[in-house]
């Protein structure tokens, strides 16, 4: 079942811009994280923010979590063309050890424009 | 991090037949999962492939249709049976590291006629 729900769906903006995403979930979590994914290609991880975390950084990526809402928020500021591809959020609700299990949201699209 | 080769990276292939993708990751590791994501869509986990025991498969998906061998700690295979052109997908390997981040294969890009 779907565990993360991002949105929007697609997303177009100019370099230089900045860009939110976010994910909703349902049940609770161990850690939230987001991975990103060029045309077709293998998912790169980007950032793991745990649930008794609020806000975490990594370079130009800013990520935030609300578990009284059940949501994530993913920021990319001054975006660059490079950074046009698919974004997932996952959650991790297993109990651990050999019960890890990370389930995927549906992904926005992002196009950063030249 | 881990290195994760997949292969082959695509293939078409014929209705009825099967193919077989092998992962190999330049560690040893404990889990290894497979993901399959159709077209447009999100992943969606098949099963888990721990060594020395039978995959554990999610719901909708069944050992005869996606057989798995784990024969150690930095090899597994994903066998698709008796495709069909619903199976036309990227089939994702990954493993998980300490932290709890997956990493990925490049995918090995299905097609069946």
């Amino acid at each position: 079942s779907q565990q993360g729900e991002e949105d929007p769906q697609a997303l177009s903006i100019q370099e230089g811009e900045n860009a939110t995403m976010n994910c909703s979930y349902k049940t609770s979590i161990n850690n939230l994280q987001w991975y990103r994914q060029n045309s077709g290609r293998g998912l790169v991880h980007l950032i793991l923010i745990r649930s008794n975390e609020r806000e975490k950084h990594s370079g130009r990526l800013r990520v935030t979590l609300d578990t009284s809402k059940k949501s994530s928020s993913l920021l990319i500021t001054a975006s660059r063309a490079a950074d046009t591809a698919s974004y997932f959020c996952a959650t991790d609700e297993g109990s651990g050890g050999s019960n890890y299990k990370l389930t995927f949201g549906k992904g926005t699209l992002l196009t950063v424009n030249p | 991090s881990a290195v994760i080769s997949q292969k082959p990276s695509r293939d078409i292939c014929q209705r009825g037949t099967s193919l077989t993708i092998q992962c190999q990751v330049d560690s040893q590791v404990t889990m290894m999962f497979w993901y399959r994501q159709q077209p447009g869509q999100s992943l969606t986990l098949i099963a888990t492939a721990n060594q020395g025991s039978e995959a554990t498969y999610e719901s909708g998906f069944v050992i005869d249709k996606f057989p798995i061998s784990r024969p150690n700690l930095t090899f597994s295979t994903l066998t698709v049976s008796n495709m069909s052109p619903e199976d036309s997908s990227i089939y994702l390997c990954s493993v998980v590291l300490a932290a709890g981040e997956l990493f990925f294969g490049e995918g090995s890009r299905l097609t069946v006629l």
